[in-house]
């Protein structure tokens, strides 16, 4: 168990449709990144966010978005989902900026 | 643009033997090296780690090489264990960004 929570597991939608992914690092950590894993693909980064703000960006569409709140949690929100939007979405979190990062267990998106 | 590329997607070995998994990279900015180990359904796990002042890291059975010069890593697994068989995941970060760049990843299958 890396400390780091995500959910739902598990998310089956439709298209056009917007659902939002909720991680929660592990304790003490300030820094959540989130990736996604499409099928036998490696990971992509999407965004990376540091105590509340956003820190680096990657591959992130702009039908997606996401936030860290006070507490440290952060939420990925995908709207107007598209097929290929079916993925495996992971969170990591790290104390700082540069450490190892702990990965969440994912949750998987499915869009029908 | 993949700037770490596995371009070994399964690996087959017999239980006991060595499993060398490969790594390749092109963003000569990078500077650490990670390698993850991911079962079906959870989320990846740190393995091992290597830093670029460094040529060779060691921990129990697993050994990390680094060649700055081709621009390779490689992961040495000995002696493979069935509960070794997992997709690893190679990653490499870029001190002036805060992402890590992941390789497509290499399934892992130990034979009994």
């Amino acid at each position: 168990d890396s400390g780091v929570t995500q959910t739902p597991k598990h998310l089956i939608t439709a298209t056009g449709q917007r659902v939002t992914l909720r991680c929660s690092p592990r304790s003490g950590d300030l820094s959540v990144y989130w990736y996604q894993q499409s099928l036998d693909q490696g990971l992509q980064f999407l965004i990376q966010y540091y105590n509340g703000e956003e820190r680096a960006k990657g591959n992130i569409l702009e039908r997606f978005s996401a936030q860290q709140f006070p507490d440290l949690h952060s939420e990925l929100n995908l709207s107007s989902l598209e097929l290929g939007d079916s993925a495996l979405y992971f969170c990591a979190s790290t104390r700082q900026g540069l450490d190892t990062q702990y990965f969440g267990p994912g949750t998987r998106l499915t869009v029908l | 643009d993949q700037q770490v590329k596995q371009n070994s997607p399964s690996l087959s070995v017999q239980e006991g033997r060595i499993s060398i998994l490969n790594c390749d990279y092109t963003n000569s900015m990078f500077d650490y090296f990670l390698w993850y180990k991911k079962y079906p359904a959870e989320g990846p796990t740190f393995l091992i780690s290597i830093s670029s002042i460094k040529d060779k890291n060691e921990d129990g059975r697993f050994t990390v090489f680094l060649n700055k010069s081709a621009k390779h890593l490689s992961l040495h697994i000995v002696p493979s264990q069935p509960g070794d068989s997992a997709v690893y995941f190679c990653a490499a970060s870029d001190p002036l960004d805060y992402k890590l760049s992941f390789g497509a990843g290499t399934t892992v299958t130990v034979r009994a």
